[in-house]
């Protein structure tokens, strides 16, 4: 298993424009977790799955934020007419049931919205 | 709301010697705490843990001890090594909640050959 894998690894947008994010977490992770970071911070939560169920969503996670996770795999992290607050470091991480051992977080994508 | 404080953006230290990063938090129910380590164009990587029924936690070089009271926590690296140059981030959750990390800013280490 390679680990955490998010693709693009970086993606540059227009204002308005749409875009979507890829995340592949360990295969058998069964939670999967997406935190946004930006410059000089820490990484924020935006929500999670226990497989294919979305349990959590920060308050962060506007209207034009939408995360699936179909199957309990892979999972997409959309943004729709971005702006250029958007603009950081997409990370996303997985987990065994319980995470106390820590997530595996993927090298993240890094969006640039001009 | 910063629920998890590092206020040293920088910390350098000579190798051979010892780094110390500290992390102080606000929220009285968070009842685990993380480390991780973060290299450029990587994700973080998970260094050590502690829960609230321990004040310390030991692993090889690493050692995380955790002032309930103060509500502050610290990583201690002994010997530190250039290898270890990174920015470091603590983490803290809410009890029985491993689903949502609230995490500091962040504190780059240097060590110095």
């Amino acid at each position: 298993d390679t680990g955490v894998s998010q693709n693009p690894r970086h993606k540059i947008t227009k204002r308005g424009q749409n875009v979507t994010f890829r995340c592949d977490p360990i295969s058998e992770h069964n939670r999967l977790y997406w935190y946004r970071q930006t410059l000089g911070q820490g990484p924020e939560f935006l929500t999670y799955f226990q497989n294919e169920a979305q349990l959590e969503k920060s308050r962060l996670l506007s209207d034009r934020f939408s995360a699936e996770r179909p199957k309990g795999s892979f999972s997409t992290l959309e943004i729709q007419r971005t702006e250029q607050g958007d603009s950081a470091m997409y990370l996303c991480a997985s987990s065994l049931e319980k995470g106390e051992a820590g997530y595996t977080f993927g090298s993240g994508t890094r969006l640039t919205v001009v | 709301d910063q629920q998890v404080k590092q206020n040293s953006p920088s910390l350098s230290v000579q190798e051979g010697r010892i780094s110390i990063l500290n992390c102080d938090y606000t929220n009285s129910m968070f009842d685990y705490f993380l480390w991780y380590k973060k290299y450029p164009a990587e994700g973080p990587t998970f260094l050590i843990s502690i829960s609230s029924i321990k004040d310390k936690n030991e692993d090889g070089r690493f050692t995380v001890f955790l002032n309930k009271s103060a509500k502050h926590l610290s990583l201690h690296i002994v010997p530190s090594q250039p290898g270890d140059s990174a920015v470091y981030f603590c983490a803290a959750s809410p009890p029985y909640n491993f689903n949502k990390f609230y995490f500091g800013s962040g504190t780059k280490l240097n060590v110095k050959p």
